[in-house]
């Protein structure tokens, strides 16, 4: 496709179960950033994967918290254990490379309800 | 930290009216600043940015000027349309980073005919 894709776009889980986002980047971008938007907030920055390198994990909540991506491929995002804090939206962004002069691209988004 | 303020919406405004939504920030170093829009059903798309003081981005009539002595980044647009209804959000990315952004709450802008 041609921008970012993430699935689902909505999940509605119970507290205590675990869950799993995904994001597919736009083809041949080597960044890839998690956020996270809690309602009526800001975006969060959660992790950020770029190439084969060592990600940054510093955004992550907790240690409930976890996310993977193969070379440049899809990453997923795993909440462990979830909470009712957890809800909120989850946006995956990619870009062709770091820095200010690439434009994020963002997808729509996952809204995560834990009841 | 770093951090960016913008003002709390929503804000309501007629048809051709002149916009400004404030935004302010705190950082260490020289941050790039950016306009981002989220349309309603839509993702968030970049709108305009500055990478240094002085700049002035701009895009579909919407300007913002880095102003490094205030720290600020306003958005303004001299004639708004009804298409322009969203909501925005200011944010910035610190010099020698990876472009991770920080943004701010976003502020609701509605439009009426």
């Amino acid at each position: 496709g041609a921008g970012v894709s993430q699935s689902p776009s909505n999940k509605v889980t119970e507290k205590g179960k675990d869950v799993e986002l995904r994001c597919d980047p736009i083809s041949g971008h080597t960044a890839l950033y998690w956020y996270r938007q809690r309602l009526g907030q800001g975006l969060e920055f959660l992790i950020y994967f770029q190439g084969n390198s060592a990600p940054d994990k510093s955004g992550l909540p907790s240690d409930r918290f976890s996310a993977e991506r193969t070379g440049e491929s899809v990453s997923t995002l795993t909440i462990q254990r979830t909470q009712q804090e957890d809800s909120a939206v989850y946006l995956c962004a990619s870009s062709y490379a770091p820095g200010p002069n690439q434009p994020q691209h963002f997808g729509d988004g996952t809204r995560l309800s834990i009841l | 930290g770093d951090s960016v303020t913008q003002m709390e919406g929503p804000v309501t405004l007629s048809e051709e009216a002149f916009l400004t939504i404030n935004c302010t920030y705190t950082a260490t170093g020289y941050p790039s600043l950016f306009w981002y829009v989220q349309y309603p059903g839509e993702g968030l798309q970049l709108l305009l940015k500055a990478t240094k003081a002085d700049d002035k981005g701009s895009n579909k009539g919407f300007e913002a000027t880095y102003r490094k002595e205030t720290t600020s980044f306003h958005l303004e647009k001299g004639s708004v349309q009804v298409s322009d209804s969203a909501v925005y959000f200011c944010a910035l990315s610190l010099s020698g980073g990876y472009n991770k952004l920080i943004f701010g709450a976003g502020t609701r802008l509605a439009v009426h005919p």
